[in-house]
This record gives structure tokens, C-alpha cells and sequence, in this order.
């Protein structure tokens, strides 16, 4: 998973409580992306960081935030999780550090593991 | 593992046939795609991109042919294993903007 982990990889977590999900990179990669993934619908993009304290808002950010304070870790937090956030997210890394063999740009993004989380 | 989807299109072929999945995409604007593959429990994992001023690309055993008049992605999987069950799906975009994904192919390998 081009030296990118995430954690928890599993969470179980009751409606109201807060939840913070840590992806960790090794490669030095500048964007960090995080998404959640639901049947019946590609990846969504919740945010994204273009570097250290700089983030912005995808396309389902609503009841999400994130901060990343080092250039290796990118948190996404649930203050109050609600059911509709039962999901499996998947942090992505990219950047102009050189394309991976066989592609043709930098932008392709290397995902994580996954973590699920289930909101009761 | 995580599981992907249970609604998505599923394609079922014979070991050692070739495999054609399709997507169609959104935006007329879109200049770079990709074809991901995701297998049960893990993260999606490239297999090969294109850009818009090419209409076709060849990989180790993958063609992607991309047809802009029509918005229309294909990934051709020569000789299939059983080792490429999984769900594929595109992504579209634009050079250091974010990539719009699709749902996504279940593909069935059956021996």
C-alpha cells in the first residue's frame, strides 16, 4: 500500500461520540486525501490537504474535519457520529514526487487499507 | 475485509477469456483518467491511466481505450486469472485537481 497506513483499521462507536481516524504516510508525498466509500457509490472525497495546515473542504465534508500538523499525518474526525457515517474510508497520498512506474503523472493518488467504521 | 459494494454491475468470464469493462464519465473537461483495482479488503491500487490526447494505452496485459466524443472509458483485460477478480472502476479528472470516481465493476472470474 505504497507505505501508507491506517488506524484504526476497525471501529465500532455509538451515535454522539467522537471519532478521529489517523492516516500515516512514509513517502514524503505533499497531498493527502480523505474519502469514504458506500454501496452503490464510487469513492467520495471528505477533504484534502495540499501540505501542512493546509486543507480544504471535497464534495461530502458535512459533520467532517481534519487537520494535519505534520506532512506525514492527515486525521479525519467525526465530532458527533451519526449512523449515515457508517462507512469504509480510505486515505490516498499523491504528489509531484515522481509517478509510479507504468503511469503517466505525479497526480495518481496511492490509497490505504481502509478503515470501517460502524456507528451504532 | 471491507467490502466494497454489494449493487455494482457484475461482469463474469471464463478463465483465459478476454475481460472489457466500461465506464462512462462525466466531464467533457476531464483530461487524465484512470483505472483502478480494488480486491476484497484493501485499498484501490492503479493499473494504468491515460491522458485525453490519446485514445489508447497499453499495459502489461491491459489495454485502455478512451473514446471523448461519446465520454467513454474501457479497460481490456487479456487472458484473465482468477487473480484479477476484484472491482474495477474509473476515475476522471484534471491535473492537480481532484478525480471524480465511478462506482465501479465487479469482475467474476469463473475457473
Amino acid at each position: 500500500d505504497a507505505g501508507i497506513t491506517q488506524s484504526p483499521r476497525h471501529k465500532v462507536t455509538e451515535t454522539g461520540t467522537p471519532v478521529t481516524l489517523r492516516c500515516h504516510q512514509t513517502e514524503n508525498h505533499r497531498y493527502m486525501y480523505w474519502y469514504r466509500q458506500d454501496p452503490g457509490h464510487g469513492l467520495r472525497l471528505i477533504h484534502y490537504s495540499y501540505g501542512v495546515k493546509d486543507t480544504d473542504k471535497g464534495e461530502v465534508s458535512d459533520g467532517y474535519s481534519v487537520s494535519r500538523s505534520k506532512t506525514e499525518d492527515f486525521l479525519l474526525t467525526l465530532e458527533s457520529a451519526t449512523s449515515s457515517q457508517t462507512s469504509v474510508y480510505f486515505c490516498a497520498i499523491s504528489g509531484p514526487t515522481g509517478p509510479i512506474a507504468g503511469a503517466l503523472s505525479s497526480y495518481e493518488q496511492y490509497f490505504g487499507p481502509g478503515t470501517r467504521l460502524t456507528v451504532t | 475485509g471491507e467490502s466494497v459494494g454489494l449493487h455494482l454491475p457484475t461482469l463474469s468470464v471464463q478463465e483465459g477469456d478476454n475481460s472489457i469493462i466500461n465506464c462512462a464519465y462525466s466531464n467533457s473537461a476531464s483530461d487524465y483518467f484512470i483505472w483502478y483495482k480494488q480486491e476484497s479488503g484493501k485499498g484501490p491500487q492503479f493499473i494504468i491511466d491515460i491522458r485525453s490526447n490519446m485514445d489508447k494505452r497499453q499495459g502489461q496485459r491491459v489495454t485502455v481505450l478512451l473514446n471523448k466524443t461519446v465520454k467513454h472509458l474501457s479497460l481490456q483485460i487479456a487472458a484473465t486469472q482468477p487473480g484479477d477478480s476484484a472491482v474495477y472502476f474509473c476515475a476522471e479528472g484534471n491535473y492537480g485537481q481532484n478525480f471524480v470516481f465511478g462506482p465501479g465493476t465487479r469482475l467474476s472470474v469463473l475457473p
